[in-house]
């Protein structure tokens, strides 16, 4: 158990709908990341938010939103959802913000649309 | 883009055996991680190897890093059944962590 929980386990959906994932990091960690994995485009880096703030944006489409709120937990918004959406969400928590951060991964929220 | 290329993609190997999976990334780095994914599940950090290092183990684990040739490779000696996972090298671009595509191992009881 890395500490980090995420919640739904499980998301099913239909397109064109909203969906929000939830992450809470590991106790003193200030660094959230979001992470899709899916099939075809493997592990794909996100986002980072540090200690309430952005640090770091990846590929991550328009539709897609997140926050870190000051209790530090996470969520990632998902909206117009499209099938190409279905995949695997994981969240990852580390102490710091930079480079060489041991990342701690939550057990992913499953979503799928259908 | 990934920053990370593992290779092989796969590798099926006997328990006992030595596992070796190397990992090619593109730009410079200050450092090197490796991480590993049962199926399905979320990923669990190994080691991480700085800039500066040529080499380093941790118990059955031995990760080198050739800067000049951007390359890594992860060692796993006397494997176990229980080392089936997918294995991924990690850098980081700009804050970005950046995973390749990773190495699926299945170790042969």
């Amino acid at each position: 158990d890395s500490g980090v929980t995420q919640t739904p386990k499980h998301l099913i959906t239909a397109t064109g709908q909203r969906v929000t994932l939830r992450c809470s990091p590991r106790s003193g960690d200030l660094s959230v990341y979001w992470y899709q994995q899916s099939l075809d485009q493997g592990l794909q880096f996100l986002i980072q938010y540090y200690n309430g703030e952005e640090r770091a944006k990846g590929n991550i489409l328009e539709r897609f939103s997140a926050q870190q709120f000051p209790d530090l937990h996470s969520e990632l918004n998902l909206s117009s959802l499209e099938l190409g959406d279905s995949a695997l969400y994981f969240c990852a928590s580390s102490v710091g913000g930079g480079s060489g951060n041991e990342q701690f991964f939550g057990p992913g929220t499953r979503l799928t649309v259908l | 883009s990934q920053q990370g290329e593992e290779d092989p993609q796969a590798l099926s190997i006997q328990e006992g055996e030595n596992a070796t999976m190397n990992c090619s990334y593109k730009t410079s780095i200050n450092n090197l991680q490796w991480y590993r994914q049962n199926s399905g599940r979320g990923l669990v950090h190994l080691i991480l190897i700085r800039s500066n290092e040529r080499e380093k183990h941790s118990g059955r684990l031995r990760v080198t890093l050739d800067t000049s040739k951007k390359s890594s490779s992860l060692l796993i000696t006397a494997s176990r059944a229980a080392d089936t996972a997918s294995y991924f090298c990690a850098t980081d671009e700009s804050f970005k962590t950046i995973f390749g595509a990773g190495t699926r191992l299945f170790v042969k009881a």
